[in-house]
């Protein structure tokens, strides 16, 4: 079975500056798609960017970017310029290309930001 | 496009009484998923619809509980005779199957379950 592993609970970062989130997953799988989503407090989750395994190239969405590496199957979320608004719990999440494409996630990261 | 809606938001019941959750999906949406989320953890597939098909239910999903999606529109998830272990947070959410480049799935509010 596919699992997916934060090993930072909680993490924090002064306003503007950078912050790089963990997470390790396993499968069996060779192509696959990985995702980090954004859950404010009381509020929907929302995808934050996204990654197929197939893909070299790491992705960037504005100042998020992920570092992927598919041989240590570790995938890290970066955050530049971070801002207030940026405040969340963020998961990691797995899910394979066939059938249901049920995602699997962590346990989270609550992020601060300090002002 | 109004998004993935969930009702209720929340809901306080008593050990032993039954709760429906309701869910709308993104309207042209054909997959929609339930998670349910405990405190300090991340959302744990119960179980999954393409249209009107009940395809994929995890262990999780006990038999006091039960889906449907009739018509392939909303979805609706019934607990019976709920326990206080049922306590959690009920996510919704949808998707649109893409053959060449899979699909991005989109997440409701989610409905808040307190069993007292």
């Amino acid at each position: 079975a596919q699992t997916v592993t934060q090993s930072q609970p909680e993490m924090s970062v002064q306003e503007a500056e950078t912050v790089t989130l963990s997470c390790t997953y396993d499968t069996s799988e060779s192509d696959y798609y990985l995702f980090w989503y954004k859950q404010p407090p009381s509020r929907q989750m929302i995808l934050v960017i996204r990654q197929e395994a197939y893909k070299q190239q790491n992705a960037t969405e504005n100042r998020f970017s992920v570092n992927f590496q598919k041989a240590a199957k570790s995938f890290s979320l970066k955050i530049s310029d971070s801002q207030l608004g940026d405040a969340a719990m963020y998961f990691c999440a797995y899910t394979q290309i066939q059938g249901a494409q049920k995602l699997v996630f962590g346990q989270g990261t609550r992020l601060t930001i300090n002002p | 496009d109004t998004g993935v809606s969930q009702n209720p938001r929340h809901k306080i019941t008593k050990r032993g009484q039954n709760v429906t959750f309701r869910c709308d999906p993104i309207s042209e949406h054909n997959r929609l998923y339930w998670y349910r989320q405990t405190l300090g953890q991340g959302p744990e597939f119960l179980t999954y619809f393409q249209n009107e098909a009940q395809l994929e239910k995890s262990r999780l999903l006990s038999d006091r509980f039960s889906a449907e999606r009739p018509k392939g529109s909303f979805s609706t998830l019934e607990i019976q005779r709920t326990e206080q272990g049922d306590s959690a947070m009920y996510l919704c959410a949808s998707s649109l199957r893409q053959a060449i480049s899979g699909n991005t799935i989109y997440f409701g509010e989610g409905s808040w379950l307190t069993v007292v």
